[in-house]
């Protein structure tokens, strides 16, 4: 088990609500990444957070956002839910610089959009 | 789209055997490594090879790569019921500014059977 947790487990919403997940890193590391996780895929990768700022981004839409706390526990939002944005949802977090491709995976938030 | 493409999508072996599954990928890396995921939870980094590696040997684990053919291996000697799981190779992509932004492939479901 990695020391990187997630809050909620599991999440119900319905399509136009907004959500907010939550994750807590591992201690030490000051670089978090958020992935989405369709069934039957592999992890997508949405956006990296370093030292409270967005470090990249991927192929999502700013309905996508995040935040990074001094405590380098983070968030991501999401706006204006659709049906596709069911998904695992998952936080990794990573010590910086050329360390960052080694990340420690939380357990995922499991969101349903009804 | 995907970096990465695992084959086979799926592998069924008896305990005992080794298991070995393939991983390809379209563009020049800095390392790819290997993780593990159990029925849908987080995922677990198992190995980390860089682009001037070859061979990397973890406990029971294997993994080759090939970066002419952009192309790795991972292989599970005398494998347990408990190695039961999907298997994705994530590659990272050169530059700093990719640093642990993975790309993931989709991934290879592997059954042990007891």
């Amino acid at each position: 088990e990695t020391g990187v947790t997630q809050s909620p487990t599991h999440l119900i919403k319905t399509r136009g609500q907004q959500v907010t997940l939550r994750c807590s890193s591992q201690s030490g590391h000051n670089t978090v990444s958020w992935y989405q996780q369709a069934l039957g895929q592999g992890p997508q990768f949405i956006f990296q957070y370093y030292r409270e700022e967005e470090n990249g981004r991927g192929n999502f839409p700013p309905r996508f956002s995040g935040l990074q706390f001094p405590n380098y526990s983070s968030e991501l939002n999401v706006n204006a839910l659709e049906l596709d944005d069911s998904a695992l949802y998952l936080c990794a977090s990573s010590l910086p610089g050329l360390q960052a491709d080694t990340q420690y995976f939380g357990p995922g938030t499991r969101l349903t959009v009804l | 789209s995907q970096q990465g493409e695992e084959d086979p999508q799926a592998l069924s072996i008896q305990e005992g055997e080794n298991a070995t599954m393939n991983c390809s990928y379209k563009t020049s890396i800095n390392n790819l490594q290997w993780y593990r995921q159990n029925s849908g939870r987080g995922l677990v980094h198992l190995i980390l090879i860089r682009s001037n590696e070859r061979e990397k040997h973890s406990g029971r684990l294997r993994v080759t790569l090939d970066t002419s053919k952009k192309s790795s291996s991972l292989l599970i000697t005398a494998s347990r019921a408990a190695d039961t799981a999907s298997y994705f190779c994530a590659t990272a992509l050169h530059g700093s500014s990719n640093t642990g932004k993975l790309i993931f492939g989709q991934g290879t479901t592997l059954q042990v059977k007891p």
